[in-house]
């Protein structure tokens, strides 16, 4: 049972233009969630963080919506660069009662390419 | 700064070999991870460590141990491979403060043949 669906595998966007990778989740004890950014023959690198008490969150050229009602959650990359061609996961976490300890439950990734 | 480092990037073992892929860190977190990531799935989490002496299971524990003697290792063991531990293996650590935001290591690409 996934809890956490990226089911797009994959993305392809100009550059200039505005990437938006998506993600459902299923369990409602989840509470915090994350993207992360990965490129090859590296490790995930964190990319921001939305609390289920926010809708929107906003870092520079990444804004991470959640929709709690929906159990969904959206990357907006604006506008989006070569350099951002990666493998993007999106990460949930379920820290009500403070026993989480930082487990994660990663969505399968969706591989986003920006061309020039 | 070093971060997050793993040893070996790559390795392949025979059926019923044994294995230990080394992690450090450097951050002196608390809190550090083991995730395994098979192609075209998420990372699933292997065993986790809240701090030195301390270890619990993951989502897929199984055909692996951990141990956490220090804040810096956290080792983890393979005693009879088989392939279906055929993955990438991601070592991660985090501070007490932020445990949700992790800090990666490169991974080890470990096949079993």
């Amino acid at each position: 049972d996934q809890q956490v669906k990226q089911n797009s595998p994959s993305l392809s966007v100009q550059e200039g233009r505005i990437s938006i990778l998506n993600c459902d989740y299923t369990n409602s004890m989840f509470d915090y969630f994350l993207w992360y950014k990965k490129y090859p023959a590296e490790g995930p690198t964190f990319l921001i963080s939305i609390s289920s008490i926010k809708d929107k969150n906003e870092d520079g050229r990444f804004t991470v919506f959640l929709n709690k009602s929906a159990k969904h959650l959206s990357l907006h990359i604006v506008p989006s660069q070569p350099g951002d061609s990666a493998v993007y996961f999106c990460a949930a976490s379920a820290n009500a009662g403070g026993t989480s300890y930082g487990k994660l439950t990663f969505g399968q990734g969706t591989i986003l390419t920006v061309h020039p | 700064n070093a971060g997050v480092t793993q040893t070996p990037k790559f390795r392949i073992l025979k059926i019923g070999q044994s294995m230990t892929l080394q992690c450090t860190q450097d951050m002196n977190h608390n809190y550090m991870y083991w995730y395994r990531q098979d192609p075209g799935m998420g990372l699933k989490l292997i065993y986790y460590s809240v701090g030195a002496g301390i270890t619990d299971k993951g989502e897929v524990p199984n055909g692996y141990n951990v141990s956490r003697s220090t804040t810096e290792d956290f080792p983890l063991r393979l005693e009879l491979a088989a392939p279906s531990q055929t993955s990438v293996y991601f070592c991660a650590s985090s501070p007490q403060i932020d445990k949700n935001i992790q800090y990666f290591g490169a991974g080890t690409r470990l096949s079993v043949l």
